[in-house]
């Protein structure tokens, strides 16, 4: 079964410092990875997606991907509480293919 | 990034009676829709693959002849949850990725409330 795991949880972080989310998977042929960010009663909202090693930056967040290590992280730098929601992680073997979620973590930032 | 919509938000019913919720692409053609169900602070579910012009494919658990899913077009999936239980209630969400793309994004979900 292909799993996708996720820390459990939940996180708590001043304003201001850095927020890091982890994220395994299981499929070694996994290709495509994705996080999403979801705020209470809502639906899920994609914030970034990586398909190579290495870092990939986008303002505030920087996802890192390691496929030897079977490893997917999302950096939040300088969080702020509206960064408190859960956030997914998910991952998929190619275009066109089913995502598979993580249970999610929930951030929670202090003011 | 694509929009997807979804109509209606939230719908209450009676036990018993069918709801239809739709799923539109408003900016790309989708060749492949996903459908999935969340129930209160759970983690989604997948319930069907919608591929345009052709059955969906089902998670399985999940019934087909309840939980019906048309893909008439490249820019809308329907899913129908026929005779509605209180169990049914949920929220349900649609995403939607095009051919050349590799992302999915997700509508901003139905709440069902089945009385």
């Amino acid at each position: 079964q292909k799993e996708v795991e996720q820390n459990s949880g939940p996180l708590s972080v001043p304003e201001g410092a850095i927020a890091s989310l982890n994220c395994t998977y299981s499929d070694r042929g996994s290709q495509s990875f994705f996080w999403y960010r979801q705020y209470s009663g809502k639906s899920p909202e994609l914030i970034m997606f990586i398909y190579s090693n290495g870092d990939k930056e986008d303002g505030r967040f920087t996802a890192q991907l390691n496929k030897a290590s079977q490893y997917v992280s999302l950096l939040i730098r300088d969080s702020q509480p509206s960064d408190s929601a859960t956030y997914l992680c998910a991952v998929k073997p190619g275009a066109n293919s089913k995502l598979t979620f993580g249970k999610g973590i929930t951030l929670s930032v202090r003011p | 990034g694509a929009v997807v919509s979804q109509h209606p938000s939230w719908v209450i019913c009676k036990s018993g009676t069918s709801v239809k919720i739709e799923c539109r692409s408003l900016d790309f053609q989708a060749t492949t829709m996903f459908w999935y169900r969340q129930f209160p602070k759970q983690s989604l579910m997948l319930m069907a693959t919608s591929n345009e012009g052709s059955k969906a494919t089902y998670e399985q658990g999940v019934e087909k002849d309840k939980f019906l899913i048309n893909h008439a077009s490249l820019t809308l999936s329907t899913l129908t949850v026929t005779s509605a239980h209180p169990e049914d209630s949920s929220f349900y969400i649609c995403s939607a990725i095009a051919g050349g793309l590799d992302t999915q994004y997700f509508g901003p979900g139905t709440r069902l409330t089945v009385l």
